[in-house]
């Protein structure tokens, strides 16, 4: 099926490394968003991109955390100098249009050792 | 900030039973969804509510905003064991209609 797409499905890494996060939104989709759902919880808005408009960042835990879209389709989430705390599953999501339904990838899980 | 409370937490309910869940906030909302999760994956939306006392169906699933805009429910009947997941309810910010804040959830398993 042509919905989101998110890779890695799973990434363990050492505290203090990088990590870079992929995310494929449905084609023709203008809106991308980023979640975090920590384990048992609801999930955490981190940023959203609308066509080529300045992303909203206002959910961005720390400066350690930055997300990029290129060409108004994939995106990347990179975490620098991941903590223990960065461990978490997460989600990208896209819509049609920004405020559209929003339709989820099945996330990459995070964990820091 | 705006926060979604949702009751209950988990339930556990025969297979064949009705359930009902909730989720309330103390700001307003103009818009509410309900998600479902299941392990392993992303949040699939079932019912999307756009006006106050809008009462809306999708097979099996109702779901209900609230008049004051302060909350909103959903219900399934008859429930089977593919219901199992946890159900969250979201609306969009105030000021936006992208960012979504989501609820706590509330996690369903269903025995035969």
């Amino acid at each position: 099926g042509a919905g989101v797409s998110q890779s890695p499905s799973n990434k363990v890494t050492e505290k203090g490394k990088d990590v870079e996060l992929r995310c494929d939104p449905i084609s023709g989709h203008t809106a991308l968003y980023w979640y975090r759902q920590s384990l048992g919880q609801g999930l955490e808005f981190l940023i959203y991109f609308q066509g080529n408009s300045a992303p909203d960042k206002s959910g961005l835990p720390s400066d350690r955390f930055s997300a990029e879209r290129t060409g108004g389709s994939v995106s990347t989430l990179t975490i620098q100098r991941t903590q223990q705390e960065d461990s978490a599953v997460y989600l990208c999501a896209s819509s049609a249009v920004g405020g559209g339904p929003q339709h989820f990838g099945d996330g990459t899980r995070l964990s820091i050792l | 900030g705006q926060q979604l409370n949702q009751s209950p937490q988990s339930m556990f309910i025969q297979e064949g039973e009705d359930v009902s869940m909730n989720c309330t906030s103390s700001s307003i909302f103009n818009t509410w969804l309900w998600y479902k999760q299941e392990p392993g994956e992303g949040p699939v939306l079932l019912i999307a509510l756009y006006k106050a006392g809008e009462l809306t169906s999708n097979g099996r699933l109702t779901a209900q905003f609230g008049i004051t805009r302060k909350d909103s429910f959903l219900n399934i009947s008859a429930s089977i064991p593919s219901d199992v997941g946890i159900y969250f309810c979201a609306g969009p910010r105030a000021g936006t209609a992208s960012k979504l804040t989501f609820g706590t959830g509330t996690r369903l398993q269903v025995t035969l």
